[in-house]
């Protein structure tokens, strides 16, 4: 079984449409969780961390379950420059370093 | 310019061959990573380093070496490339400061090997 394991998609919407994406992950002892977007052919990069209570940040909304060991994402009013890869990410502590788990990824694409 | 420059961004080689990916930051971080990416699979980490004599094994070490031969410069070496190493190769770099989950990534180095 994958650490983290996402839908891998694509996820297909038109603008304006709300989207959700989950991810599960494995360690129970997982400490920290991020989203990062990865454009096509680009590297990835930070998006937002996912905090307990949950946390927006503009039209993204991350939420952490940690009974059940998922993060999600919500996406409303997407945009066509959302389109790309999202990465979940979930961290632990190991041998006095921060591991960092990557997802494999869940692609969306956003068509007029 | 980019914070996190590799070069060669893109390489085809032949199994057997010693590669050579580099890596330098203008961040001014102390931590630095590689990363391997292979479709259907999440971002792996190979080495890191905290500092410039401190060099930890990652999940998938074996057939690689690296070399910090600065607090800037982080290189990745192949010694006998062979196919299943073709894939996408990221460096990264994080802060010295508070556990943040951030990685400042390079644009990627992505080798073929034949």
């Amino acid at each position: 079984r994958k650490e983290v394991e996402q839908d891998p998609g694509p996820f297909n919407v038109p603008e304006g449409a709300t989207v959700a994406f989950n991810c599960t992950y494995s360690n129970s002892a997982s400490q920290s969780f991020f989203w990062y977007r990865q454009d096509c052919r680009k590297e990835p990069k930070l998006l937002m961390s996912v905090y307990s209570s949950g946390n927006e940040d503009g039209r993204f909304t991350a939420q952490l379950n940690r009974a059940s060991q998922y993060i999600s994402l919500l996406i409303r009013d997407s945009k066509l420059s959302d389109s790309a890869t999202y990465l979940c990410v979930v961290s632990f502590s190991s041998g006095g370093y921060n591991k960092l788990i990557f997802g494999a990824g869940t692609r969306l694409a956003v068509h007029p | 310019d980019a914070d996190v420059t590799q070069t060669p961004r893109n390489r085809i080689t032949k199994t057997g061959k010693r590669i050579m990916l580099e890596c330098s930051q203008t961040k001014g971080h102390d931590r630095m990573y590689w990363y391997r990416q292979d479709p259907g699979l999440g971002l792996r980490l190979i080495y890191y380093s905290f500092d410039v004599k401190d060099i930890n094994k990652g999940e998938i070490s074996d057939g690689y070496s690296v070399s910090r031969q600065a607090q800037a410069k982080f290189s990745l070496s192949l010694e006998s490339a062979i196919p299943n190493q073709t894939a996408l190769y990221f460096c990264a770099t994080s802060g010295l400061q508070e556990f943040t989950g951030e990685l400042f990534f390079g644009e990627g180095s992505r080798l073929t090997v034949l």
